[in-house]
């Protein structure tokens, strides 16, 4: 069995200041992490992601998280936020290592708000 | 990137009727697809995944009586809401994925039973 919990249902920072999403995960396996963001009326798309390799992992748009076992944690950062990152993200898992065999385990979502 | 398409974006439909949602990926062969449901302010939670020329395999506590799928091609999947209900009004997410790890992932379709 795995799941996911997105500690942080709301986030909110000002434009330019640091972005902290937290994000606690189990699983029976050793898992691949995920996170996805969710723009108003557009599909997910995949921020990044974590296979067993290196356990900090860059992905897009300048956003980073870090694979912590002895945390049980895969926390998403941003040193400095951007208007355009206002969206919905949710951090997933999968119980393979493959990522794709089966299908994701969602956390509830952090709907990320940028103050100007 | 990989593009998967939905099929109405919206829809609008009578409570009692059928509702049928398209899931295309417009340029790779899926291999495996999912379908997902989402309630307003809330996660997804998988409902079935689905290989291309078989049975789907639903979650627990999803209905394959109701919720309808079909994967006859490698690039399009359908999921139909028989007898739809009030209910049953969401958003429904599909993925696709290829030879690859990857999960794409359409634009949805909101759904309201009326």
């Amino acid at each position: 069995a795995q799941s996911v919990t997105q500690l942080d249902s709301h986030v909110s920072v000002s434009e330019g200041t640091p972005v902290l999403l937290r994000c606690n995960y189990s699983s029976s396996y050793s898992p691949s992490l995920f996170w996805y963001v969710q723009h108003p009326n557009k599909g997910l798309q995949l921020l990044l992601k974590y296979t067993s390799a290196a356990t900090l992992v860059k992905g897009i748009n300048g956003f980073e998280a870090e694979f912590k076992k002895s945390e049980t944690s895969f926390h998403l950062t941003k040193p400095s936020a951007h208007m355009s990152d206002a969206a919905e993200y949710f951090c997933v898992v999968s119980a393979y290592s493959g990522g794709g065999a089966d299908g994701l385990t969602f956390g509830k979502g952090t709907h990320l708000i940028i103050q100007p | 990137g990989a593009v998967v398409s939905q099929h109405p974006s919206r829809v609008i439909c009578k409570s009692g009727t059928s509702v049928k949602i398209e899931c295309r990926s417009l340029d790779f062969q899926a291999t495996t697809m999912f379908w997902y449901r989402q309630f307003p302010k809330q996660s997804l939670m998988l409902m079935a995944t689905s290989n291309e020329g078989s049975k789907a395999t639903y979650e627990q506590g999803v209905e394959k009586d109701k919720f309808l799928i079909n994967h006859a091609s490698l690039t399009l999947s359908t999921l139909t809401v028989t007898s739809a209900h009030p209910e049953d009004s969401s958003f429904y997410i599909c993925s696709a994925k290829g030879q690859g790890w990857e999960q794409y992932f359409g634009p949805g379709t909101r759904l309201t039973v009326t």
